[in-house]
């Protein structure tokens, strides 16, 4: 069965310090999508991707963060100076169609210490 | 704005118990409803999805019924098992949100763990 592939599965990085999370979207896939969960907290939509810009983007992804396809086959969230608030667990997804449901990575952990 | 409210967890049920781990929404329009699974060291993977009011979304035993009237969309299984240990999330998609690009909103996840 196809999958997302996410890159590292765990990251630690220095405060201040400028991440990459990589993702391998499913081939076929048009829309792909950054989530991230906070520990003990909700999953909450960062970006959403499609033709090869931002489609959708939540508050909480300011000038910090960015997402490239740079490619044809990853997908990028970039996190220019992290902070201790950006620690959590980040899900890549992708979708064929808009509304049939995403197939999820397993996701990255990042810990900024 | 669009929101998800499920149980809080965690439950803690014995093997061939009844589940029901509730999912009620708040949205402006007509949502598609999901469920997601997270098992434990991987990803979210959909579980089951229903469109529209009256559908019922069904996989591995596991059911969920759109209810309009009640906003809900609660999650049932007959007899768990102790693989169904995991955490379910309630999601919800809204399509009449003309700006969307489908993405989901999440309930905070109910974690389950089936006891032998």
């Amino acid at each position: 069965e196809p999958e997302v592939t996410q890159t590292p599965s765990h990251q630690v990085t220095q405060m201040g310090q400028e991440v990459i999370l990589r993702c391998v979207p499913i081939s076929n896939h048009l829309y792909f999508y950054w989530y991230r969960q906070i520990l003990g907290q909700k999953v909450e939509f960062l970006v959403s991707f499609y033709n090869n810009e931002i489609s959708e983007k939540s508050e909480i992804f300011d000038d910090q963060f960015s997402v490239e396809r740079p490619d044809g086959s990853n997908f990028t969230l970039k996190i220019r100076s992290t902070k201790l608030e950006d620690s959590a667990m980040y899900f890549c997804a992708s979708s064929e169609i808009r509304f049939g449901g995403y197939t999820f990575g397993s996701g990255t952990r990042l810990t900024v210490v | 704005g669009d929101s998800v409210t499920q149980m809080e967890g965690p439950v803690t049920l014995s093997e061939e118990a009844f589940l029901t781990i509730n999912c009620t929404y708040t949205a402006t329009g007509y949502p598609s409803l999901f469920w997601y699974v997270q098992y434990p060291g991987e990803g979210l993977q959909l579980l089951l999805k229903a469109t529209k009011a009256d559908d019922k979304g069904s996989n591995k035993g596991f059911e969920a019924t759109y209810r309009k009237e009640t906003t809900s969309f609660h999650l049932e299984k007959g007899s768990v098992q102790v693989s169904d240990s995991a955490v379910y999330f309630c999601a919800l998609s809204d399509e009449s949100d003309g700006g969307s690009q489908g993405n989901l909103i999440f309930g905070k996840g109910t974690k389950l763990s089936v006891k032998p």
